[in-house]
């Protein structure tokens, strides 16, 4: 299994654009986690998804974030419009359900800088 | 370890010797505990957990250790190695019916050859 797989691995852009990040779980894997990673607030939960619905975005920081799951090999966030504070490593996870104790497998991180 | 503005706490062990890395966690009424690997450029990778009935946990060269008095986590690590090196969190969850992991800032271990 190739794990967890996250696009683009790295991501420039300019205050003001739409930044699309990707996420392909690992296949029978029920539940999504969208994470973010700064050294100044460590790895925050986002968003999580359980059989393509989303459970929880209290951790979504502002209506300019938005994150989707289509199906069950695919997620996406949205950032739109994207701002200088936003720059951090965004992570994305998958289980093969909520349980707690069911690991969550993290994918390589989307770095993202916005200029 | 406790993370101060941009700097991770940074523990530096010989090859060889034995890691102790060290977490305080938030809420008393968490109820399972994970410590996680991050090398750089990669995500967390889980290492062991721990349920809030145990104080003790042992895997392959690594140990947990829970004190819910003072509310502290701590993994150990024999034997530390060049791979060991990487940043390692501990997580929480608050029971109760969450989902969530609530994550320390980490602690760098450097391991000098």
């Amino acid at each position: 299994d190739a794990g967890v797989i996250q696009s683009p691995r790295h991501e420039v852009t300019e205050m003001g654009q739409e930044v699309t990040l990707r996420c392909k779980p690992i296949s029978g894997h029920n539940s999504l986690f969208w994470y973010r990673q700064t050294m100044m607030r460590g790895l925050e939960l986002l968003i999580y998804f359980n059989n393509n619905v989303p459970i929880d975005d209290s951790g979504m920081p502002e209506d300019r974030f938005s994150a989707k799951m289509p199906n069950a090999s695919f997620s996406t966030l949205k950032i739109q419009p994207s701002e200088p504070r936003d720059s951090a490593v965004y992570f994305c996870a998958s289980s093969s359900s909520l349980a707690v104790n069911n690991e969550q497998f993290f994918g390589p991180g989307t770095r993202l800088t916005v200029l | 370890g406790e993370s101060v503005g941009l700097h991770l706490p940074t523990l530096s062990v010989q090859e060889g010797d034995n890691s102790i890395i060290n977490c305080a966690y938030s809420n008393s009424a968490s109820d399972y505990f994970i410590w996680y690997k991050q090398e750089s450029g990669k995500g967390p990778q889980f290492i062991i957990d721990i349920r809030s009935n145990m104080d003790k946990r042992q895997g392959q060269r690594v140990t947990v250790l829970l004190n819910k008095t003072v509310k502290h986590l701590s993994l150990q690590i024999a034997a530390t190695q060049p791979g060991d090196s990487a940043v390692y969190f501990c997580a929480e969850n608050l029971g109760a019916g969450s989902y969530q992991l609530t994550f320390g800032k980490g602690t760098k271990l450097s391991v000098i050859p």
